[in-house]
């Protein structure tokens, strides 16, 4: 079973901090996606990456950034937390579109 | 701007209901269509791929049909039970792209 994990499930940060939420995956896929999911707005994409090294932005990449050094990891980086970022964050990967995307928990973050 | 639509945005139905509901993609550049079921504090689960237009899949009481030509997908669950409430995610592949495009889903409560 492919498995997707994620750093933290709960984090509480206040305004201006820089947030780092992690996201490992064991099944050596390619592409790996940064999603937050707001009511009634259902997933939205931040980020997402094809390869190590190699970025494209989503829908909604204001304010955020991301780091893929290593194959399995993909590190989705707020520079300057604001309470508009407040929101469940999932990470995902894939092997391409036919095969479907894999989700982690995800991380419930409340900036303050 | 590919977009992909699903309806109803929620529905509310009594245990022993059948329902279903629809999703609908460009039917240009096809490549695959995914059904998600995603209960709440969890993350999404994959039901479904399907890649061929008239695909059927049946997992239980849940089954899905696909028609790329037409650009639309249906999900049905005959006699709904409590433990089907959840939120169902259809998402669009295209042939060009490495990232699947989400519906917003639909919200389903089932009344025990």
């Amino acid at each position: 079973d492919v498995k997707v994990t994620q750093s933290s499930r709960y984090l509480v940060k206040r305004t201006g901090e820089k947030v780092f939420l992690e996201c490992v995956q064991d099944m050596d896929h390619e592409n790996m996606f940064w999603y937050r999911q707001d009511p009634g707005l259902g997933l939205r994409l931040i980020y997402f990456s094809y390869d190590v090294k190699m970025k494209e932005k989503g829908d909604i990449p204001e304010g955020y950034s991301v780091s893929r050094e290593k194959k399995e990891r993909f590190s989705l980086i707020l520079e300057s937390a604001s309470t508009n970022q407040t929101s469940m964050y999932l990470c995902a990967s894939s092997l391409g579109v036919r095969k479907g995307e894999y989700f982690g928990p995800g991380t419930r973050l409340t900036v303050t | 701007i590919l977009n992909v639509e699903q309806s109803p945005q929620s529905l509310h139905v009594q245990e022993g209901d059948s329902t279903n509901f629809t999703c609908s993609f460009p039917s240009s550049n096809f490549y695959a269509l995914h059904w998600y079921r995603w209960e709440t504090a969890k993350s999404p689960e994959a039901l479904f791929v399907m890649t061929l237009n008239g695909d059927e899949k049946k997992k239980g009481r849940i089954s899905a049909t696909l028609n790329t030509k037409e650009g639309y997908s249906y999900l049905y669950i005959k006699g709904s039970q409590p433990e089907d409430s959840a939120t169902y995610l259809c998402a669009f592949g295209a042939g060009n792209n490495r990232k699947l495009i989400w519906g917003l889903g639909t919200s389903l409560a089932v009344n025990p």
